[in-house]
């Protein structure tokens, strides 16, 4: 089944203590982006990649980071988490095409994240 | 980047249409207007997209006005598993600036 796959569903961590939300597409897909959603703030980019080693920060990007060293993965990593970046996290990816159309991105289930 | 403008919410009774408007009027010539669902707190889901002409799927109709300067998106016989909040957004592409740009959406109740 063509899918997104975020990891974990849910995390509460601490303050400070690095961590790692995983996602993975078995799409092929060339682009992949990072959302957090938080209440009256709709969805916000974190972070997207465009392909392999290509990513640029998103409207979001401070206390995170991310990498593509491979196709399929993206993961989001944050190095001290603070509390205000707790929040629903989703990963998207999708195909694109050299003339610009866009065939929509496929999201993830999510990542609850609380950082306390 | 082209803005949206929708309302916050809407009401409709299950087995009548849910017609929801988007308001593009700052959108250019080749930005696409795109419709996204989402249930909950699930991942938003993809419904429909186009440029300037009507499209319809499986799921419901996209309407663009001649002027493009909004839409409306139409499902014909809604029902309780259509309630979501239903966002249009218009699709920056070029460069460095490709993403998608969600509002805050338009949650759409169903009624029994």
């Amino acid at each position: 089944e063509a899918q997104v796959t975020q990891n974990p569903r849910y995390l509460i961590t601490v303050t400070g203590k690095k961590l790692t939300v995983t996602c993975s597409q078995n799409m092929n897909h060339e682009y992949m982006s990072w959302y957090r959603q938080d209440p009256g703030l709709g969805l916000r980019q974190i972070y997207y990649s465009m392909n392999v080693e290509v990513t640029d920060k998103g409207d979001v990007p401070e206390g995170y980071k991310v990498s593509r060293k491979e196709k399929r993965n993206f993961p989001l990593i944050l190095e001290s988490p603070s509390p205000n970046q707790t929040s629903l996290y989703f990963c998207a990816s999708s195909f694109g095409a050299p003339s610009g159309v866009f065939y929509g991105y496929t999201f993830g289930s999510g990542t609850r994240l609380t950082v306390v | 980047d082209a803005k949206t403008t929708q309302p916050t919410s809407m009401d409709c009774a299950e087995g009548r249409a849910a017609n929801l408007p988007c308001n593009h009027s700052t959108i250019s010539g080749n930005e696409y207007v795109y419709w996204y669902r989402q249930i909950h707190s699930q991942g938003p889901q993809y419904i429909i997209h186009g440029l300037k002409n009507n499209e319809t799927n499986e799921m419901a109709s996209l309407i663009i006005t001649e002027d493009r300067k909004s839409s409306t998106w139409s499902l014909p016989h809604a029902t309780l598993r259509d309630t979501a909040v239903y966002y249009c957004i218009v699709r920056v592409y070029g460069g460095a600036t490709n993403k998608l740009i969600f509002g805050t959406g338009t949650l759409l109740a169903v009624q029994p």
